[in-house]
């Protein structure tokens, strides 16, 4: 079936550090991959979409890769702040473009001043 | 401004009751998507219309119904028969067919008292 996995533990991290949080899939050849933001008791926030015939994007202090043989992504947030404490999720299109989105389970962010 | 707007934010359920969640977007955009979040898991599908008047089950259909009768609303009945309904529900907005990003509510936390 298909699966996609975040890392379920928190990473918590100094302020002004890089954050990296990973997303690995498997049984899908997806076109693209996005990234949201989600606070508390809030809805989940665009952040990044990146295509299947890019290696890499960035945004500001954000970086996404996407390594389509691996089937991973890796984001980044640079020069971490406590503002960046958030869940951070990676959403995958299983329907060839029509937005059905799969979405893991997130990772929980803390950066620490 | 634009966007997705859920109410009520709060909702709580007796035993045997059905209830209806809102969601209204003015992003006049055609399809609309319920999920379904509970802790460490990622969003489940339950339904989604792509068009007006037209609408398909997702993952977890069991036990909820919709209508898409306007373009600008796709409201979630929970049905007595869904056995498990306390979550956070969420309503959301893509913008078009594929590569693009999903505009999402701010979510209702429903509860069975």
């Amino acid at each position: 079936s298909q699966k996609i996995e975040q890392n379920s533990e928190a990473l918590n991290i100094q302020e002004g550090k890089t954050a990296t949080l990973t997303c690995n899939y498997t049984n899908y050849s997806p076109a693209y991959l996005q990234w949201y933001r989600q606070d508390p008791g809030r809805g989940p926030v665009f952040l990044l979409l990146i295509r299947e015939n890019e290696k890499e994007k960035r945004k500001e202090r954000l970086k996404v890769t996407f390594d389509t043989t691996l089937k991973q992504s890796l984001f980044h947030i640079t020069a971490s702040q406590p503002a960046d404490s958030a869940t951070y999720l990676c959403a995958l299109d299983r329907s060839g473009g029509y937005n059905k989105l799969i979405f893991g389970a997130g990772t929980r962010l803390a950066v620490h001043p | 401004d634009g966007g997705i707007t859920q109410s009520p934010k709060y909702l709580f359920r007796k035993e045997g009751q059905n209830v209806t969640l809102s969601c209204e977007q003015n992003l006049n955009h055609d399809a609309m998507y319920w999920y379904r979040q509970d802790p460490g898991q990622g969003l489940r599908l339950i339904y989604y219309s792509q068009i007006v008047n037209d609408f398909q089950k997702g993952d977890i259909a069991e036990g909820y119904s919709v209508s898409r009768e306007k373009k600008e609303s796709f409201p979630l009945t929970v049905t007595s028969a869904q056995k498990n309904p306390t979550a956070f529900y969420l309503c959301a907005s893509p913008g078009g067919q594929g590569n693009t990003e999903a505009f999402f509510g701010q979510g209702t936390r429903l509860t069975v008292v």
